[in-house]
């Protein structure tokens, strides 16, 4: 069992539906990740946060809005979704140094089907 | 731009066999990583390679990085059913945090 958690571990929802997907760390790390996993794809970093700041967003469609309260819990806000933004989504943690960062540790993920 | 290659992207195999996945990739970079996926489950770090000609071995598993030819290989010893799985590769670019990953090497290892 990692120390990064995530829920709901999955979640159906309509086009015109609000929803957020929520991730906690317990890792004591200082930065928080949301990917994007489709399948035969690559994955896809989509925000990167670092002490609560966005250091990274890689043109990710408005429809999803990121928020980080705190080093521990990150959130995804999702609204107005389209079909193909049904994925899994994953959350990951890591130290970040300040050269690079640290070994990223993965939540197991959100499975996201939107109708 | 950086770009991460990794072959073959599907390999089943015997067990008791060895092979080698291949990941490749673009501009020079300071840190390399394996992952492991199991199905539906999430990633699991194996390595993380930091200098050139770096070799870490973990059980039937051994990964090497190549910073000249930008190129790591992750070996497989007499590999056994539990090492199925997808192995993905992951290069650090610049200092900003961000990894850009391999598309995967799905592995399938038959009794």
């Amino acid at each position: 069992e990692t120390g990064v958690t995530q829920t709901p571990r999955h979640l159906v929802m309509g086009m015109t539906n609000k929803k957020s997907l929520k991730c906690e760390q317990h890792l004591g790390h200082n930065a928080m990740y949301w990917y994007k996993q489709s399948a035969k794809k690559p994955l896809e970093l989509m925000f990167v946060y670092n002490f609560k700041e966005q250091t990274e967003n890689n043109s990710v469609p408005s429809r999803f809005s990121p928020e980080c309260p705190n080093s521990s819990h990150l959130f995804l806000h999702l609204h107005t979704l389209q079909p193909e933004d049904s994925a899994l989504y994953l959350c990951a943690s890591s130290q970040a140094t300040g050269t690079g960062t640290d070994t990223q540790y993965f939540g197991p993920g959100t499975r996201l089907t939107v109708l | 731009e950086l770009k991460v290659e990794q072959n073959p992207l599907f390999l089943s195999m015997q067990e008791g066999k060895n092979y080698t996945i291949y990941c490749n990739y673009s501009t020079t970079s300071d840190r390399l990583y394996w992952y492991r996926q199991d199905p539906g489950k999430s990633l699991e770090s194996l390595f993380v390679l930091l200098s050139n000609g770096a070799v870490k071995q973990e059980g039937r598993l051994m990964a090497s990085l190549d910073t000249k030819a930008r190129l790591s290989t992750l070996h497989i010893t007499a590999a056994v059913h539990d090492l199925s799985a997808t192995y993905f590769c992951a290069v650090e670019k610049g200092s900003n945090y961000q990894l850009i990953w391999g598309a995967g090497t799905k592995l399938i290892i038959k009794p």
